[in-house]
């Protein structure tokens, strides 16, 4: 399955600034995503990345607050803006990948921590 | 809306005994039902997965099944060992990357 790493793995932010978080996987995807996942909490979609064209945002999230970059089909940054206390949480990338000849899986980074002061 | 209800939301079991964790889904045309293990400090981890066209899967020590007439799905961990304590997530889609989470389950394994 791919490899993917997130840089930073960690972060305490003041309030009004912003965090630009990486993704990078070994291989090529076609469909990389983002997650937010809140403590205790299970896991909800920010967007879908696509190479070549603007992020997809689910309902309840704005390109203004979370701006998303796709530059190749190896690497994607989510940049959480204006931050707030109610932004702390972990921030995961994940990535579409299929197994030679088989169907294909959903895998994800290792997430980013942020707490917001 | 998909809907995917979870339980128990924390499962205690003696080491060695076997552990499920219970799924169900709300929409009918869901074909895709991954199980992903969460440890602390990481990222969530495919562990296994089933698509509708199957009733059971098994890898080792893990199980899933799947009944479409009810809409439900569960994961089967027999012979619990300590390294199984994690937060265990089901979910379900209609494609494979339109993820629709369950809330999760704490598993605790007890020596």
């Amino acid at each position: 399955s791919a490899v993917i790493s997130q840089k930073p793995s960690r972060d305490i932010c003041q309030r009004g600034t912003s965090l630009t978080i990486q993704c990078q996987v070994d291989s090529q995807v076609t469909m990389m995503f983002w997650y937010r996942q809140q403590p205790g909490q299970s896991l909800t979609l920010i967007a879908t990345a696509n190479q070549g064209s603007e992020a997809t945002y689910e309902s309840g999230f704005v390109i203004d607050k979370f701006p998303i970059s796709r530059p190749n089909l190896t690497f994607s940054t989510l940049t959480v803006s204006n931050m707030s206390p109610e932004d702390s949480s972990i921030y995961l990338c994940s990535v579409e990948d299929r197994l030679a000849g088989g169907p294909s899986e959903q895998f994800f980074g290792p997430g980013t921590r942020l707490t917001v002061l | 809306g998909e809907n995917v209800e979870q339980h128990p939301s924390t499962l205690s079991v003696q080491e060695g005994d076997s552990a499920v964790i219970k799924c169900t889904y709300s929409d009918s045309a869901s074909n895709y039902f991954p199980w992903y293990k969460q440890e602390l400090g990481k990222g969530p981890q495919l562990i296994i997965d089933i698509r509708s066209n199957v009733g059971e899967k098994k890898d080792q020590r893990i199980a899933v099944t799947l009944n479409k007439t009810a809409k439900h799905f569960s994961l089967h961990i027999t012979e619990t060992q300590p390294e199984d304590s994690a937060v265990y997530f089901c979910a379900a889609s209609k494609s494979n990357y339109q993820l629709i989470w369950g809330a999760g389950t704490k598993l605790i394994i007890k020596p």
